[in-house]
């Protein structure tokens, strides 16, 4: 089973307008963390939120946020107002386990969505 | 802010050929990855390391090597480069911190990879 899944392929927003990315996961362990990445044409990937399971609130970062549903296992990212350069591909990825700095960190990343914004 | 680099960004090479992929951090940081995205798709880990000499194989196999003779140094070699490299090789790199903080990993650039 795909532990993340993005099932939204590309998505085209006017400019100005929110947009909601989603993001699923699939985990059995209870300490994990949720991130989302852009990756702009030009190839690289910027960190843009993080939630960690056991987060009461749900993270925001500017013009970001992450509606998380644990019960739904649900990590989507929200973005308000929507600028021309918000255009990307956006990655869901999670970390299972603890982060404690001697555990596993490694990345699990979804298929991405590929934003697009309309002026 | 991680400083995290990667050369070249863009390679053509032809069939046959041992090539060696430069990733070099300078925040000090312990972790370092190296993932493989073919175009449109979500990135496959291939190697890590957690720290000096220390390196193991990620979830997606690869005919790559990896060394980590230096902390800030973590490039990858292909012996022998076929079409089926062709790709986007991504370098990362992630600290040791207080338990319970994101971790998150910090990106180059990217190699962007052409066998012919």
């Amino acid at each position: 089973a795909q532990k993340i899944t993005q099932t939204q392929p590309g998505m085209f927003v006017q400019e100005k307008e929110a947009v909601t990315l989603d993001c699923t996961y699939d985990t059995s362990d209870p300490s994990y963390g949720l991130f989302w990445y852009k990756q702009p044409s030009s190839g690289e990937m910027i960190f843009l939120i993080y939630q960690g399971s056991y987060d009461q609130q749900n993270a925001t970062e500017g013009r970001y946020s992450l509606n998380f549903q644990k019960a739904r296992k649900s990590a989507n990212l929200v973005i308000s107002a929507s600028q021309l350069g918000d255009s990307a591909m956006y990655f869901c990825a999670m970390r299972e386990g603890q982060a404690s700095g001697f555990g596993n960190e490694k990345l699990t990343f979804g298929t991405g969505t590929r934003l697009t914004i309309i002026p | 802010e991680a400083d995290i680099y990667q050369t070249p960004r863009y390679l053509v090479i032809g069939t046959g050929k041992k090539i060696t992929l430069e990733c070099s951090q300078t925040m000090g940081h312990d972790k370092m990855y190296w993932y493989q995205q073919d175009p449109g798709m979500e990135l496959h880990l291939i190697h890590y390391s957690y720290g000096v000499n220390s390196t193991e194989k990620g979830d997606l196999s690869s005919e790559s090597t990896v060394s980590r003779i230096r902390t800030e140094h973590f490039p990858l070699t292909l012996e022998s480069a076929r079409p089926s490299h062709t790709s986007q090789y991504l370098c990362a790199s992630g600290y040791r911190g207080r338990r319970g903080g994101p971790h998150e990993q910090f990106f180059g650039p990217g190699t962007r990879l052409t066998v012919l």
